[in-house]
């Protein structure tokens, strides 16, 4: 059974950095053609697909806000972690992490349950 | 950058067949995939790689993807369909969605 929770702070000032940790089991991100995502819902709007880390530790960004972005991963202890810097209040969202996997084409089939980041304006 | 268009609202008739298009450049010569997101939910994978459904999605849902549109097709539309429905595909090498579309069951 597969289950991703995403943890990190609620409320972030402008201009900080968000760190967003995802803690998952039921698989090892050192499988081969196994992936974690994150993709962000600013309240009331569409889904936004952010980053995407494989098992070989290759990566790949959302050419908008790649200069923003890190996804890293730390496999030992089941987690995947997402930092976005200089916050604004337009990155204000709803952020989940999901797994993916090559064999489903790299879609998302299992989501955390998302964690809501405020930025003040 | 690629973008992906959806219609921002469909309505159906229970028992009735939706269509829910996604439109984007070439679309067809990429995998679609699809999710059904209800209010306060978090995304549910219902089609991906253009028409598979994964375990436990009923098979009302297919998909078809040809030229440059893919469409999420749910025949017997029942109430609980009523959802926002996302599309999404790949890039060169990145994951874009489409803007979303409100499913109404009127």
């Amino acid at each position: 059974q597969i289950t991703l929770k995403e943890s990190g702070p609620t409320l972030v000032k402008p201009t900080q950095t968000l760190t967003l940790t995802c803690t998952f089991s039921g698989f090892s991100l050192s499988t081969s053609a196994v992936g974690m995502g994150w993709i962000r819902q600013p309240p009331g709007k569409a889904l936004e697909w952010l980053a995407l880390i494989y098992w070989n530790d290759d990566k790949r960004y959302s050419p908008s806000l790649k200069s923003r972005l890190t996804i890293t991963k730390d496999a030992s202890k089941n987690q995947v972690v997402l930092t976005v810097t200089n916050m604004d209040p337009v990155d204000t969202a709803t952020y989940y992490c999901a797994h993916t996997m090559g064999s489903i084409s790299w879609s998302f089939d299992y989501w955390g349950q998302g964690t809501l980041v405020t930025v003040p304006s | 950058s690629y973008e992906l268009t959806q219609p921002p609202s469909v309505s159906v008739s229970p028992g009735q067949t939706a269509s829910i298009t996604c439109s984007g450049d070439n679309l067809g010569g990429k995998y679609a995939c699809w999710y059904q997101q209800k209010p306060g939910q978090h995304p549910v994978l219902v089609i991906y790689q253009d028409t598979k459904r994964p375990s436990g999605i009923p098979e009302r849902f297919s998909g078809s993807n040809s030229g440059n549109t893919a469409t999420l097709t749910i025949s017997g539309t029942q109430a609980m369909d009523e959802a926002d429905y996302y599309c999404q595909t790949w890039d060169s090498s990145t994951g874009v969605f489409g803007g979303g579309t409100k499913l109404t069951v009127l």
